[in-house]
């Protein structure tokens, strides 16, 4: 099956800085690439959906100056947590869905471990 | 698209089928269910979908009643490593054309503990 990456899969940063995550698929080109947030003991959380070449959608409730996504090329997605604060911690997975126009289904990266002190 | 209801927990003796149902009576026809499982602090992972007519693969077999308002996914023989919790989602298969359209809407799931 379609394989996704993403990079690191664990960062620990210092409040107030910012922190870039990285999502590859390696198999394919992802037309169109989800960004989900998980908090301990909770379910996966849409966040934004980016389609390549253009901007993110944001859902509701999510601040897209604070969470910037860029969608550069078909095989990668970048979300960067700016300013990040203790709150901010958790679990950043994506997804990526590929093909020429639809029909497609989508493929999880491992996810990546935010921890802000 | 269409909410389900899931049990919060379930559990399983290894080697024997984990049956895991799911409600799903506001289905639309246009769309599928879908079933996804995630393994601790790990990504989802695809497990199998399907809209009227029952499916199997590999990893499992999925249910899906008549008139489509629930389904069961089946997982054969269940091992220590499908501990996990399972998603059941429903959602049309249509184009992605961005925005919330055709992502998928992650509900609680079911925790699934296979034991020895």
């Amino acid at each position: 099956g379609a394989v996704v990456s993403q990079h690191p899969s664990r960062v620990i940063c210092k409040s107030g800085t910012s922190v870039k995550i990285e999502c590859r698929s390696l198999d394919f080109q992802a037309t169109t690439m989800f960004w989900y947030r998980q908090f301990p003991k909770q379910s996966l959380m849409l966040m934004a959906t980016s389609n390549e070449g253009s901007k993110a959608t944001y859902e509701q409730g999510v601040e897209k100056d604070k969470f910037l996504i860029n969608h550069a090329s078909l095989t990668l997605s970048t979300l960067t947590v700016t300013s990040a604060h203790p709150e901010d911690s958790s679990f950043y997975i994506c997804s990526a869905t590929g093909g020429g126009g639809g029909y497609n289904e989508q493929f999880f990266g491992p996810g990546t471990r935010l921890t802000v002190l | 698209d269409a909410k389900t209801t899931q049990p919060p927990s379930m559990d399983c003796a290894e080697g024997r089928a984990a049956n895991l149902p799911c409600n799903h009576s506001t289905i639309s026809g246009n769309e599928y269910v879908y079933w996804y499982r995630q393994i601790h602090s790990q990504g989802p992972q695809y497990i199998i979908h399907g809209l009227k007519n029952n499916e199997t693969n590999e990893m499992a077999s999925l249910i899906i009643t008549e008139d489509r308002k629930s389904s069961t996914l089946i997982l054969p023989h269940a091992t220590l490593r499908d501990t996990a919790v399972y998603y059941c989602i429903v959602r049309a298969r249509g184009k992605i054309y961005g925005g919330s359209q055709g992502n998928l809407i992650f509900g609680k799931g079911t925790k699934l503990s296979v034991k020895p």
